[in-house]
């Protein structure tokens, strides 16, 4: 099993550009998760999905969109990108809520 | 809402030396906790978790007791290897079922 995988590893855009973080689970997890970590503030919630169908914002929502494909696949999107939106982005699963599995990340510079 | 509070880092020590990570939290009801581990350019990984009150998660050598008199999930290690240098994170996810991450205790043991 390759567990939770995340593409592209890294990338680098200049501001205003889009984007789409793409991440994908092969263990069958019904809830997936998308955090962004910064240095000194741990990680923060950016969106989530409970269950397939659904998507609910987490603690920073605003400047990213999502889509839940299927059970496997959870995107994020960024729509106009900003200097802000420097960071590492980390994709997760779990079995309804319980321990989550992370993916390796996605390094993004916005220039 | 939910927080987690751990000991703001680095935390340094010898090999071979005695490790507390302090851990605690606020959270209605009965959360279950977990202890996280992110090594250098990873993703986070479960190191341990506890479901209930006074249970003992361990791995590794690593153990965390959850103290709900004193709301405190605190991780220990007897002996530290330079191997388990990395940033270490308390999570818990409570009656909400969203999970509520700690800001991250970074860890450097020294041969």
């Amino acid at each position: 099993n390759a567990g939770v995988t995340q593409t592209p590893k890294f990338q680098v855009l200049k501001t205003g550009q889009s984007m789409t973080l793409q991440c994908a689970q092969d263990m069958n997890h019904n809830s997936m998760y998308w955090y962004r970590q910064d240095p000194g503030m741990g990680l923060r919630l950016i969106y989530y999905s409970a269950s397939e169908g659904t998507t609910d914002k987490g603690e920073v929502p605003n400047g990213y969109n999502v889509s839940r494909l299927n059970k496997r696949e959870f995107s994020l999107r960024l729509e106009s990108a900003a200097p802000s939106q420097t960071s590492v982005y980390f994709c997760a699963s779990s079995v309804h809520f319980n321990e989550q599995f992370f993916g390796p990340g996605t390094r993004l510079t916005v220039l | 809402g939910n927080s987690v509070t751990q000991m703001e880092g680095p935390v340094t020590l010898s090999e071979e030396a005695f490790l507390t990570i302090n851990c605690t939290y606020t959270a209605t009801g009965y959360p279950s906790l977990f202890w996280y581990v992110q090594y250098p350019g990873e993703g986070l990984q479960l190191l341990l978790k506890a479901t209930k009150a006074d249970d003992k998660g361990s791995n590794k050598g690593f153990e965390a007791t959850y103290r709900k008199e004193t709301t405190s999930f605190h991780l220990e290690k007897g002996s530290v290897q330079v191997s388990d240098s990395a940033v270490y994170f308390c999570a818990l996810r409570g009656g909400s079922y969203i999970p509520t991450f700690g800001r991250g205790t970074s860890l450097i043991v020294h041969p």
